[in-house]
């Protein structure tokens, strides 16, 4: 079974440039979550689809980052236009399940590493 | 709201020693609990969940937790530390009504010596 896929693997801008990472779920999972790690610190939730439906955004800074997952499936994140705070590694997963699936395994991809200069 | 507390970000073990990583969880109800492995460069891996089953719970690679309710604690052991065992581990928990949103701890970094 393949895994979940993300690209690009790097990626290097300057401060007020715009940048999009890509994410290709594992084949029929119905939750897709981008998560942001910065050094030295565990993975916080952005945003978390069900399907192609926003279920929770409440920590996405939507000044300058969107998301979208058309038809269900793949995703887009960008970040329009990039502080050097934003430098992490931007990390996908999914899993099986519909809404409330609480206790749900979570697949994670290898992660997009973003650095701001 | 709920968090998640890892006591050490970097615990060294020799190789065959007991592997001790702390995690500690703030909710007045049991959540869901979970331990993920992360390898340099690759995504975090399950090593393995407490879902209000036993509260004894076997992951691979040989790693094992004990959810204690009584001291908010779900701590992760393996019994003989092995070189590959080297890696970052995350504590998480997902609160039971919340679309399975996970909430990171910030990470113990475990290195192993020969």
């Amino acid at each position: 079974e393949a895994g979940v896929a993300q690209s690009p693997r790097y990626k290097i801008i300057e401060k007020r440039q715009s940048v999009a990472f890509w994410c290709n779920p594992i084949s029929g999972h119905a939750t897709l979550y981008w998560y942001q790690q910065i050094l030295g610190q565990g993975p916080k939730l952005l945003i978390q689809f069900q399907n192609n439906g926003v279920v929770d955004d409440s920590q996405l800074p939507k000044d300058r980052f969107s998301a979208e997952r058309l038809k269900g499936v793949d995703s887009t994140l960008k970040i329009q236009p990039a502080k050097l705070e934003d430098s992490a590694v931007y990390l996908c997963a999914s899993s099986p399940g519909t809404s409330g699936g609480a206790g749900n395994e979570q697949f994670f991809g290898p992660g997009t590493r973003l650095t701001v200069l | 709201a709920q968090s998640v507390t890892q006591l050490g970000s970097h615990v060294s073990v020799s190789e065959g020693a007991l592997v001790l990583l702390r995690c500690n969880y703030s909710s007045s109800v049991p959540p869901y609990l979970f331990w993920y492995v992360q390898y340099p460069n690759q995504g975090l891996q399950l090593l393995l969940k407490y879902t209000s089953a036993a509260t004894l719970v076997k992951g691979i690679n040989g790693f094992e937790a004990e959810f204690k309710k009584s001291e908010t604690s779900f701590h992760l052991t393996k019994p003989s530390a092995h070189m590959s065992d080297a890696a970052e581990y995350f504590c998480a928990v997902s609160p039971l009504i919340s679309y399975n949103k996970l909430i990171f701890g910030a990470g113990t970094r475990l290195a192993v010596h020969p």
